[in-house]
């Protein structure tokens, strides 16, 4: 099945930088590409999408990218800010027999003001 | 995107007891899932509630300790059954809409404690 590895577990990031998080995925056949922001106690909500006829997708301040060559894909989000601070995860879906998500194991990010 | 609601919202339970969790959507959806989280972790998928037939299970998870139903297309139960210390985690429900859009949305979860 698939796997989806994700880094950097924890990032810390002065208010105003940038941040990037990198997932790579195992399954050729993933086709869909989530990524969700969980804050403490809360339900994990999606903040963006891509799909893997498209290599680049951006959101305001968000924006993912996806090399389906080299199998990842990339969250990057610009002007950080505090409410900017939670966990995210990086998701694959690819279809088949099993039509859930795949997550990976998740990054901590922490923006300092 | 769908409206979501689980409860109980949190229990603590003993051990070996069972607890059932209700997934209720606001609209018919196509896919429904259960998924788990343990502390300080990432989301595992336990199964896909199918409609009119039996769930479909991932590697780890039985249907005789984690027994689900799905009798219409807006409704779902996930029992975790015969509870240990180890079953300790945040179950959530999460749907995927008919559409050109996957778009699967959460419940707010349903946080387990068994003592």
């Amino acid at each position: 099945g698939e796997n989806v590895e994700q880094h950097p577990s924890t990032l810390s990031v002065q208010e105003g930088d940038s941040a990037v998080i990198k997932c790579t995925y195992s399954d050729s056949a993933s086709n869909y590409f989530p990524w969700y922001k969980q804050e403490l106690g809360k339900r994990p909500q999606l903040i963006i999408d891509i799909r893997s006829n498209v290599g680049e997708k951006k959101d305001q301040r968000i924006a993912v990218t996806l090399n389906k060559t080299a199998k990842h894909f990339s969250l990057h989000i610009t002007e950080t800010q505090p409410e900017d601070s939670a966990v995210y995860f990086c998701a694959a879906y690819s279809g088949g027999g099993a039509d859930g998500l795949t997550f990976g194991k998740g990054t901590h990010l922490i923006i300092q003001p | 995107s769908a409206v979501i609601s689980q409860k109980p919202s949190r229990d603590i339970c003993q051990r070996g007891t069972s607890l059932t969790i209700q997934c209720q959507v606001d609209s018919q959806v196509t896919m429904m899932f259960w998924y788990r989280q343990q502390p300080g972790q990432s989301l595992t998928l336990i199964a896909t509630a199918n409609q009119g037939s039996e769930a479909t299970y991932e590697s780890g998870f039985v249907i005789d300790k984690f027994p689900i139903s799905r009798p219409n297309l807006t409704f779902s139960t996930l029992t975790v059954s015969n509870m240990s210390p180890e079953d300790s985690s945040i179950y959530l429900c999460s749907v995927r809409r008919q559409s050109a859009n996957y778009g699967y949305t959460f419940g707010s979860g349903t946080r387990l404690t068994v003592v």
